[in-house]
């Protein structure tokens, strides 16, 4: 099946440093997800993309569609404890209703 | 309160031993869908359903069985657990299967399955 590339595997940071993660794929996807996922939880979705281009907040977060469809950003400003968690892009294609690909993650650490 | 229950939450079993994981969702929600988690690779899907006797195959659904009778239950079934199904599986749900409500995937609390 499609593979998703997500990286960094890790971060390790320093409390109020910004974070960058990406996402990237060998196919083109229609919407481009962004979950985290807190110890001992099932993933919250955080931001959802549906177009090439698209720059999106959710409070100190914001991702981006890249304009080729094939990748994805996510930043995170300012972090803070409560950021700690693993961070997983996932992709949906249009033409196949029901199937989601997932990057296998980016464990945060953020140090106090 | 609106949520995904899976049960069990902890099970170790030995290997060939039938077992099920249940899912339930009292959102009435029209998709649902099973995961598994291992470490670096992320979450594979297994299986799918868009409505009520309508599943489809992820990524990963050999070994795996799965039945929709009713909207709000998804049930896992292994008919004969194998070591490698050792995993972390979650169960997860959205409103629509189109539309943007549909990328609102609520997932369940997760269950650790050891197969010995």
């Amino acid at each position: 099946g499609q593979q998703l590339n997500q990286s960094p595997q890790s971060m390790f940071i320093q409390e109020g440093e910004d974070v960058s993660m990406n996402c990237t794929s060998s196919s083109i996807f229609n919407t481009w997800l962004w979950y985290k996922q807190d110890p001992g939880e099932g993933p919250v979705l955080l931001i959802a993309l549906y177009k090439a281009g698209e720059l999106t907040s959710n409070g100190r977060l914001t991702a981006q569609f890249g304009i080729t469809r094939k990748d994805s950003f996510l930043n995170i400003s300012a972090s803070i404890p409560s950021d700690v968690g693993i961070y997983f892009c996932a992709g949906r294609m249009n033409t196949n209703a029901g199937k989601s690909t997932f990057g296998d993650g980016t464990t945060l650490t953020v140090k106090p | 309160e609106a949520q995904v229950t899976q049960n069990p939450r902890y099970l170790i079993t030995v290997t060939g031993k039938k077992l099920t994981v249940t899912c339930s969702q009292n959102m009435n929600h029209e998709y649902m869908s099973w995961y598994r988690q291992d470490p670096g690779l992320g979450l594979r899907q297994i299986y799918y359903s868009m409505n009520v006797e309508v599943t489809d195959k992820g990524d990963v659904p050999e070994g795996y069985k799965v039945s929709r009778k009713e909207k709000r239950n998804f049930p896992l079934i292994l008919e004969s657990p194998s070591p490698n199904q050792t995993s972390l599986y979650f169960c997860a749900s959205s409103p629509r299967t189109s539309g943007r409500a549909y990328n609102e995937q609520f997932f369940g609390p997760g269950t650790r399955l050891t197969v010995l």
